[in-house]
């Protein structure tokens, strides 16, 4: 079975200094890994996605993630971080197969990222 | 913008009550999900669903069910409420034809029910 194991809980961080969450997969088999945001009182939503090709993934808010196959990680970072990116961060895989519901998704147990001033 | 919503932001109800948590989505997406979200935990696959009238469980659906009568309504229901199931339900919809193509389709994500049972 594939799983995503995210060892930081609670990440604090002072506003513009850069910060890394970090996510270890999983997998027998091709792999498939998401970043999901959860900002206060929402659900979630896509952050990035790595499917193929480039190991590195970028987000439009400056957020990026490398796939490195060697170390199982997909580790997600920001250079410079902003109070608004406070939020819990979910790192997850795609465990379906080829039937219905090929896009269920397993996720991790989540990193809370607070950014202080 | 896809639009998942979710009957109730809070919900409280008594031990052994059948309970319904209801979802819509507006994107006439093929798959919908339900996943329940606790503290350390992350967030645990409950059932979902990849078309009308089809379910399959997920890691956890022990004291659950669903029903799924129409393409934009996904329901869970507690049978028996418990203190355990107190938690917050995330219903999710993401759109998959059953064709590869799709499976990499993003979910998108409800705000959310935390229900409490006493």
């Amino acid at each position: 079975a594939q799983s995503v194991t995210q060892l930081d809980s609670q990440v604090p961080v002072f506003e513009e200094a850069p910060v890394e969450l970090r996510c270890n997969y999983s997998s027998s088999v091709s792999v498939y890994l998401f970043w999901y945001v959860q900002y206060p009182n929402q659900g979630l939503q896509l952050l990035l996605k790595y499917l193929s090709g480039s190991t590195l993934v970028e987000s439009i808010n400056g957020f990026e993630a490398e796939f490195n196959k060697s170390q199982t990680s997909f580790h997600l970072r920001k250079p410079s971080v902003h109070i608004s990116d406070t939020a819990e961060y979910f790192c997850a895989v795609r465990s379906g197969g080829l039937t219905g519901g090929g896009n269920k998704l397993t996720f991790g147990t989540g990193t809370q990222l607070k950014v202080e001033l | 913008d896809v639009k998942v919503t979710q009957s109730s932001r809070y919900l409280v109800k008594r031990t052994g009550e059948k309970v319904f948590l209801e979802c819509v989505q507006d994107m006439d997406h093929e798959n919908m999900f339900w996943y329940r979200q606790d503290p350390g935990l992350g967030l645990r696959l409950i059932y979902f669903s990849y078309d009308v009238k089809m379910k399959e469980k997920g890691d956890i659906p022990e004291g659950y069910s669903v029903s799924r009568e129409k393409k934009e309504r996904f329901s869970l229901i507690l049978e028996s409420a418990s203190t355990n199931q107190t938690s917050m339900y995330l219903c999710a919809s993401s759109y998959g034809t059953g064709e590869p193509s799709s499976y990499n389709s993003p979910l998108h994500f409800g705000n959310g029910t935390r229900l409490t049972v006493t």
